[in-house]
């Protein structure tokens, strides 16, 4: 069984860009969340989608966004970047079926380096 | 606001000797646990989690950990560590009923020395 695939591995952009990440799940997983990790601030919560629907939200601004299709798959976008917006943004898949019995598969992660 | 603390940055242990690294949650309502551990270039791993019932919970590689709800605390601890527990270990708490939306610790990094 693949695991959760992250495209793409690595990416540069300058500030004022705007930029778009995806990831594909384990099959079969209908959740999928987004994490921001920074060497100072660690492991953040961006956002859940569970059945395209967005469930659970951080405390991020409005410039990161995120979105799910059917199939599963998710994408998320950051407009207008930051200096500060350079991390390694993870996500992670469940099939998210029960309550609080759930394991998050993690994926490799995409590096975002802002100019 | 719900937040997780993991109070040693670095911890260096010997090969062979045992382990305790230490998390302090802060959450209303019962808590999900969980114990992560990252890798270089294997991604973050599910070690352990706790939902309910017995709050001594076993893991992979041998981990342990055991919530304990009067000092707001799910430590880990392995009896002895191997080379190849050396490492990147992070608490976190879950925010949602599923466990699937986390807030992490800042996370201890893990030395074994021979």
């Amino acid at each position: 069984k693949a695991g959760v695939t992250q495209t793409p591995r690595y990416l540069i952009k300058t500030r004022g860009q705007q930029v778009t990440l995806s990831c594909s799940p384990i099959s079969g997983h209908r959740s999928v969340s987004w994490y921001q990790q920074t060497p100072g601030q660690g492991l953040q919560f961006l956002f859940e989608y569970f059945s395209e629907t967005q469930r659970n939200k951080g405390n991020f601004p409005g410039r990161f966004s995120g979105r799910q299709f059917s199939n599963s798959r998710s994408e998320m976008n950051v407009s207008t970047l930051e200096l500060g917006d350079s991390a390694l943004y993870l996500c992670a898949s469940s099939l998210a079926v029960g309550t609080g019995t759930e394991k998050l598969f993690f994926g490799s992660g995409t590096q975002l380096s802002v100019l | 606001a719900q937040s997780v603390t993991q109070p040693d940055i670095h911890i260096t242990v010997s090969e062979g000797a045992s382990l305790e690294l230490r998390c302090n949650y802060s959450y209303g309502a019962t808590p999900y646990l969980f114990w992560y551990v990252q890798s270089p270039g294997q991604g973050l791993q599910l070690l352990l989690k706790y939902f309910s019932g017995d709050t001594l919970v076993q893991g992979i590689k041998g981990f342990e950990a055991e919530f304990k709800r009067s000092q707001s605390s799910f430590n880990l601890r392995k009896p002895s560590v191997h080379w190849s527990d050396a490492a990147e270990y992070f608490c976190a708490v879950g925010i949602n009923q599923a466990g699937t939306a986390l807030i992490f610790g800042k996370g201890t990094t893990l030395s074994v020395s021979s």
